[in-house]
């Protein structure tokens, strides 16, 4: 079926350190990709997204490009701050699947002063 | 303001009992859906409703029930025969497009962590 794949957390970071989360889907069709952002104690925000392959979902210095040859949609930023820590999810709809969310195990990261 | 209300925060359940997750929404969304987020397992949909009257179960529908007797609600109910609801739950809600991009404009509420007694 449908699935998401993201690596696996914790992540521990310094300020201004970079940031990089893996994601790689497996799919039947061209989904669209998404990440999502959740901070302590709160539900979901949508962070960034891409609908079709070479897209480049960006926002507040994150960026996810989506290849469709390697089935991937890696989120990266540059210089983390500490108000970036949260738990990262990785998702993707299909037209198919009724646009239905499928999300990945979701990634902690930590960013320290 | 409009957003998604998700009541109460925190919920307990005895053993036997059903309890109900309450959820609104105020903005106009068509589709709602119920996630359960259980430590390093991400989200998996219980119940998903695109139309007033109408609802599908999602991957995980055993021991749960909903309604959609209203647009703006979308209440969860958790059954005696879900044997392990401890979990921390995520109502949204969204317009699906019938084209590309599909219903990226999911907002969530802030969720009811649920805890058995």
């Amino acid at each position: 079926g449908d699935s998401v794949t993201q690596m696996e957390g914790p992540v521990t970071l310094s300020e201004e350190a970079f940031l990089t989360i893996n994601c790689t889907y497996t799919a039947t069709g061209y989904p669209s990709l998404f990440w999502y952002v959740q901070y302590p104690g709160e539900g979901l925000q949508l962070l960034l997204k891409a609908t079709k392959a070479d897209d480049k979902g960006s926002n507040k210095g994150f960026e996810a490009t989506y290849r469709k040859e390697t089935t991937s949609f890696h989120l990266e930023k540059g210089s983390v701050q500490v108000s970036d820590s949260a738990v990262y999810f990785c998702a993707l709809s299909l037209r198919s699947n009724d646009y239905k969310l499928s999300f990945g195990a979701g990634t902690t990261v930590t960013v320290r002063a | 303001d409009g957003g998604i209300t998700q009541s109460p925060k925190y919920l307990f359940r005895k053993e036997g009992q059903n309890v109900t997750l309450s959820c609104e929404q105020n903005l106009n969304h068509d589709a709602m859906y119920w996630y359960r987020q259980d430590p390093g397992q991400g989200l998996r949909l219980i119940y998903y409703s695109q139309i007033v009257n109408d609802f599908q179960k999602g991957d995980i529908a055993e021991g749960y029930s909903v309604s959609r007797e209203k647009k703006e609600s979308f209440p969860l109910t958790v059954t005696s025969a879900q044997k392990n609801p401890t979990a921390f739950y995520l109502c949204a809600s969204g317009s699906p497009r019938f084209g590309r991009g599909g219903n990226e404009k999911l907002f969530f509420g802030s969720g009811t962590q649920l805890s058995v007694l």
